[in-house]
């Protein structure tokens, strides 16, 4: 099974702003994910994070309000951009290794004030 | 559009009681169905079924996926107050664009008084 380290595990944000979530594994894996738990809600796909190449997002979802890098196949960032209380959620980063089940990392709870 | 629907939405116990979750789901593609507990942030993995009629077990934890219904079930026996707990159920998707991509139900909230 992949360890995976993600932070930070939480923050408080000012409206406006943007935070960056990062998320480390320690084994190179094919498949990234980043999820979105909004209070009360299960866990929603916000995108595929790609090695090499842009992020395959879901619907609902949009570049310029979430950017995602993956330089490598250990490593991603999730940027949550220009904030609004409604983006107050838990932030999960996770990883397949093909048909094995999803791991997730530790997760990140960021509250916009 | 697929489905993945969690019955009950909730449940209060005492220890020592055994609570059945359900789950069910309208997917393409279907490859296989994962439990997981969540209590804090992250999801823990309990448990993936890929056959049907074939039960999984762990301790005091059970489940089973029946293909034909389109559902699943996750029994805990003698539950504990450690078990309280939000327990989810997901769908992955053999192939295409979906392939990897996890579609979660909405999720158990157990709860288990001493």
């Amino acid at each position: 099974s992949a360890v995976i380290s993600q932070k930070p595990s939480r923050d408080i944000c000012q409206r406006g702003t943007s935070l960056t979530i990062q998320c480390q594994v320690d084994s190179q894996v094919t498949m990234m994910f980043w999820y979105r738990q909004q209070p009360g809600q299960s866990l929603t796909l916000i995108a595929t994070a790609n090695q090499g190449s842009e992020a395959t997002y879901e619907s609902g979802f949009v570049i310029d309000k979430f950017p995602i890098s993956r330089p490598n196949l250990t490593f991603s960032t999730l940027t949550v951009s220009n904030m609004s209380p409604e983006d107050s959620s838990i932030y999960l980063c996770s990883v397949k290794q093909g048909a094995t089940e999803a791991f997730f990392g530790q997760g990140t709870r960021l509250t916009v004030v | 559009e697929d489905k993945v629907v969690q019955s009950p939405l909730s449940l209060v116990v005492h220890e020592g009681d055994t609570v059945t979750l359900n789950c069910s789901y309208e997917v393409t593609n279907f490859r296989s169905l994962l439990w997981y507990k969540q209590e804090k942030k992250a999801p823990t993995f309990l448990f993936m079924l890929t056959s049907s009629g074939i039960e999984k077990k762990s301790g005091r934890l059970s489940s089973i996926l029946d293909k034909k219904e389109l559902s699943s079930i996750l029994n805990i026996t003698a539950t504990q107050t450690g078990d309280s707990a939000i327990y989810l159920c997901a769908v992955d998707r053999a192939g295409g664009t979906s392939y990897g991509k996890l579609t979660f139900g909405q999720g158990t909230i157990l709860t288990v008084h001493p």
